[in-house]
């Protein structure tokens, strides 16, 4: 089964800081994604990654795929209030099931 | 530009009581999702459907029966409510997976908020 483990769970950090979301999975996988759910809504995805290597970036935000590693990541550059919120990570197996982690709760403070 | 619309979005049921969910997309996906999901645990699948008729098991289908008949709708039943299954449930759609170069992103619905007492 494949495993997706995220960290850190909670997040806290001032405006203008960076930091970096890490995302790890057990096994091998074809796709990596990344969504944003805020409180009390659905979820709404950020970035696929299809490839090794594969380095998305939308804004303040940038999903990057290290598959040999099992590892992705999604790196904030100078957060700001807007991007509070849960961040989720998961990987597609090879029989068309997803698997999450278990979200990163972002909380960005002035 | 409906996307993926889940009913209800608040139920509130005894235990034993049963219910369905319903899910429709207007995107002619071919693959849906139910998934649940609960405190500090992310989401997790319960069980999918790679098209009209077919289902299949996630990983944690027990207490749900799905189906299929439409390919815009997916059902989620319950049969018998038990308190464990009080979380909140999502309905994803996404195209298939065998389209080349397809990206296959999952597009979610806004949720069911479900109670078991």
């Amino acid at each position: 089964e494949l495993k997706v483990e995220q960290n850190p769970l909670f997040l806290s950090m001032q405006e203008g800081k960076n930091y970096t979301i890490y995302c790890n999975y057990s096994t091998t996988s074809d796709r990596l994604y990344w969504y944003r759910q805020d409180p009390g809504k659905s979820l709404e995805s950020l970035f696929v990654l299809l490839s090794n290597g594969a380095v998305k970036q939308e804004g303040r935000l940038m999903a990057s795929l290290d598959t040999k590693a099992r590892l992705s990541t999604l790196h904030i550059t100078a957060a700001v209030h807007d991007l509070s919120a849960t961040y989720f990570c998961a990987a597609r197996n090879t029989g068309n099931q997803f698997y999450f982690g278990t979200g990163t709760s972002l909380t960005v403070i002035p | 530009n409906a996307g993926v619309t889940q009913t209800p979005k608040f139920r509130v049921l005894k235990t034993g009581q049963s219910m369905t969910l319903l899910c429709a997309q207007d995107m002619n996906h071919e693959y849906m999702y139910w998934y649940r999901q609960d405190p500090g645990m992310g989401l997790r699948l319960i069980h999918y459907s790679v098209g009209e008729g077919t289902t299949a098991k996630g990983e944690v289908p027990d207490g749900y029966n799905v189906s299929r008949l439409k390919k815009q709708n997916f059902l989620l039943g319950l049969e018998s409510a038990a308190p464990s299954q009080t979380s909140v449930y999502f309905c994803a759609s996404s195209s298939s997976f065998l389209l080349a170069g397809a990206k296959n992103i999952q597009y979610f619905g806004a949720g069911t908020r479900l109670s078991v007492l």
